[in-house]
């Protein structure tokens, strides 16, 4: 069963840090790996899809980098904004019998202050 | 613009009442989920389909029904068999291979 983790669950950086978010999973039989940014109150939205053949990806401030070997997954965020305040998910589509199954981490709650 | 339209945004319940939400989405995407999000909890599948007139129990399924008649609409109803239903309710749709799209939710709460 894949179990996904994110470590830190929360970070509270002043304005222009750059942010490190981490995300673990057990089963490296991956297809890609999301990350998604979740507001309060809000549905999810798709910040970058990394596919298992690919090391990293950009996104203007965003950087994911993709180590299949190891499970683990890192999200970078350059100089950072309060705007940038937020939840992040990662999830991992796992191939079950007949069908994907997404596994989510818990999140890292960030809040950038001004 | 392609994506998934989640209505209404806040629904209130009273006890014994079934309810209904919806999810419809213009992606063309075969696959569509129903997740639920409690405090501290992260998000659990209620109910999947791959195709319409096909649906499969998710980890949580218990007190809800799905129906799958178009490709484009998933609705989930939550049944008065469901002891706590209080959650934020999330749909999606894609495919494990090219990712997922979330809509904006659902809040429900009983009343």
């Amino acid at each position: 069963k894949q179990e996904v983790t994110q470590i830190p669950a929360a970070l509270s950086v002043p304005e222009g840090e750059n942010l490190v978010l981490n995300c673990s999973f057990t089963d490296s039989a991956i297809y890609n790996l999301q990350w998604f940014r979740q507001d309060p109150g809000k549905g999810l939205t798709s910040l970058l899809l990394i596919q298992s053949s690919q090391r990293e990806q950009t996104s203007g401030r965003l950087n994911a980098s993709l180590d299949k070997s190891s499970g683990r997954s890192t999200l970078y965020i350059a100089a950072s904004q309060p705007g940038d305040s937020a939840t992040y998910l990662c999830a991992v589509p796992t191939w079950t019998s007949n069908d994907y199954k997404l596994s989510f981490g818990a999140g890292t709650t960030v809040t950038v202050r001004a | 613009d392609g994506g998934i339209t989640q209505s209404p945004k806040y629904l209130f319940r009273k006890e014994g009442q079934n309810v209904t939400l919806s999810c419809e989405q213009n992606l063309n995407h075969d696959a569509m989920y129903w997740y639920r999000q409690d405090p501290g909890q992260g998000l659990r599948l209620i109910y999947y389909s791959q195709i319409v007139n096909d649906f499969q129990k998710g980890d949580i399924a218990e007190g809800y029904s799905v129906s799958r008649e178009k490709k484009e609409s998933f609705p989930l109803t939550v049944t008065s068999a469901q002891k706590n239903p209080t959650a934020f309710y999330l749909c999606a749709s894609g495919t494990g291979g090219y990712g997922y799209t979330f809509g904006s939710g659902t809040r429900l709460t009983v009343v």
